[in-house]
């Protein structure tokens, strides 16, 4: 019963490459959500998906970076051109819902580090 | 302003006593309250959720209160065990727009020493 999948675990970009975060939700879990957390900052909300669409994309920043979840596949966090602020962990939550009483589930992070 | 605040200061107690974190939220009015556990390189795992219209939840060690007139939650882990040590988050589930959205605060550190 796999909780849910991050990968890679770290990634290491130069300036101006891209780079594609995947995360693959619990089995049966149709919604996702992108966290980005830095140590001062904490958790911030990103994007929530659902399978195929956007739901709420209002933490995301409107140049650079991009989501999706496919009707098969893993969730992908894209972002483009990246700058040395783009460093963080960035988390994935999963939940079979948005139903108020459901948890989110939690990967274990990709940590990005731009060089 | 909105904002969450939780014990800035790490928390460090002896095996055995109560460890009570605490979590303050202003303009907000949230449903529910949700805590979590963060252990260093690992995502959050959730420990308990309280709705707007419940006084305490418990769960084995842990127990939960929330009082919406003060706008505070209180987190206690009783009997506490080396093993505790984690940073614990506090998260308000909000309404925001046509959905519902969690607002996380910064996390307490807690070291329970043996």
């Amino acid at each position: 019963n796999a909780g849910v999948m991050q990968n890679p675990r770290h990634l290491v970009r130069r300036r101006g490459q891209e780079a594609r975060l995947r995360c693959s939700p619990m089995k049966g879990h149709s919604h996702v959500y992108w966290y980005r957390q830095l140590p001062e900052e904490g958790l911030k909300f990103m994007v929530y998906l659902q399978k195929e669409n956007i739901i709420d994309e209002s933490g995301m920043p409107k140049e650079r970076f991009s989501a999706e979840f496919p009707k098969e596949g893993p969730s992908i966090l894209r972002i483009q051109q990246v700058v040395r602020g783009d460093s963080a962990a960035y988390f994935c939550a999963s939940s079979p819902g948005q139903g108020t009483n459901q948890p989110q589930h939690f990967g274990d992070g990709t940590r990005l580090s731009i060089l | 302003s909105q904002k969450i605040e939780q014990n800035s200061e790490a928390l460090n107690i002896q095996e055995g006593k109560t460890a009570t974190l605490t979590c303050n939220y202003t303009n907000y009015s949230p449903a529910y309250l949700q805590w979590y556990r963060q252990d260093p390189g690992r995502g959050p795992v959730f420990l308990l959720l309280i709705r707007e219209n419940e006084k305490e939840k418990r769960k084995e060690r842990l127990k939960v209160t929330f009082d919406t007139t003060l706008k505070q939650s209180l987190f206690h882990i009783t009997a506490s065990q080396p093993a505790d040590s984690a940073t614990y988050l506090c998260a308000l589930l909000i309404n925001a727009g046509n959905n519902r959205k969690l607002i996380w605060g910064l996390g307490t550190s807690l070291a329970v020493n043996p």
